[in-house]
């Protein structure tokens, strides 16, 4: 299967301060990347559509100004949390799908951010 | 708008089988994946039913039925690994997003 690589793995903040999250698509050239957040012991919630080369997509209820997606390349997919803060504390995935057959979609091990 | 339903606690035993069924509601119904997740890992893609019927993935099966807007997971042989959270999750057409259920915490026995 595809591998997804993401940098950082987790990541400590202070309130106030924007933190950016690197997604890659290792082997795969993705024209389409998704970007999740889950909270502890809940669901996976699609936050918006990063589509290289043009504007990402993002879910109802997701601030666009304050998680600004850019998906300069096939290979890279950037999310930054602008003026972080507690609430945003979270375990962010990005993902994308191959386009076989199986809709299967590969996900990166993911980041969990930490604003104090 | 769009749900998905699917039970929040499983507990089986080891070697045991167990059945997790999602119903869904949504538009732009394209098909229907399991992911598996454990703690603090990523999820994990098991099985994908894009018509009605059964696919089988070793241990694993999925079913689907379009009518019914309901699918299950089916884990034979239970082992200790198995012990995880599972989504059920609906791929849209329209950009092809893939919209998460709450997921089913499954706790396997000895």
């Amino acid at each position: 299967g595809a591998v997804v690589s993401q940098h950082p793995s987790w990541v400590i903040c202070k309130s106030g301060t924007s933190v950016k999250i690197e997604c890659r698509s290792l082997d795969f050239q993705a024209t389409t990347m998704f970007w999740y957040r889950q909270f502890p012991k809940q669901s996976l919630m699609l936050m918006a559509t990063s589509n290289e080369g043009s504007k990402a997509t993002y879910e109802q209820g997701v601030e666009k100004d304050k998680f600004l997606i850019n998906h300069a390349s096939l290979t890279l997919s950037t999310l930054t949390v602008t003026s972080a803060h507690p609430e945003d504390s979270s375990f962010y995935i990005c993902s994308h799908s191959t386009g076989t057959k199986y809709n299967e979609q590969f996900f990166g091990p993911g980041t969990r951010l930490t604003v104090l | 708008g769009q749900s998905l339903e699917q039970p929040s606690e499983v507990t089986a035993v080891e070697g045991a089988i167990v059945q997790i069924n999602c119903t869904y509601q949504t538009s732009g119904f394209y098909g229907l994946s399991w992911y598996q997740q454990h703690d603090g890992g990523a999820p994990t893609f098991l099985s994908y039913n894009g018509l009605d019927g059964l696919e089988e993935t070793g241990r694993f099966s999925s079913f689907l039925s379009r009518s019914d807007s309901y699918g299950y997971l089916l884990l034979q042989e239970l082992q200790m690994k198995d012990s995880a959270s599972y989504f059920c999750a609906v791929k849209r057409t329209g950009g092809f997003k893939t919209i998460f259920g709450a997921g089913t915490r499954l706790f396997v026995k000895a």
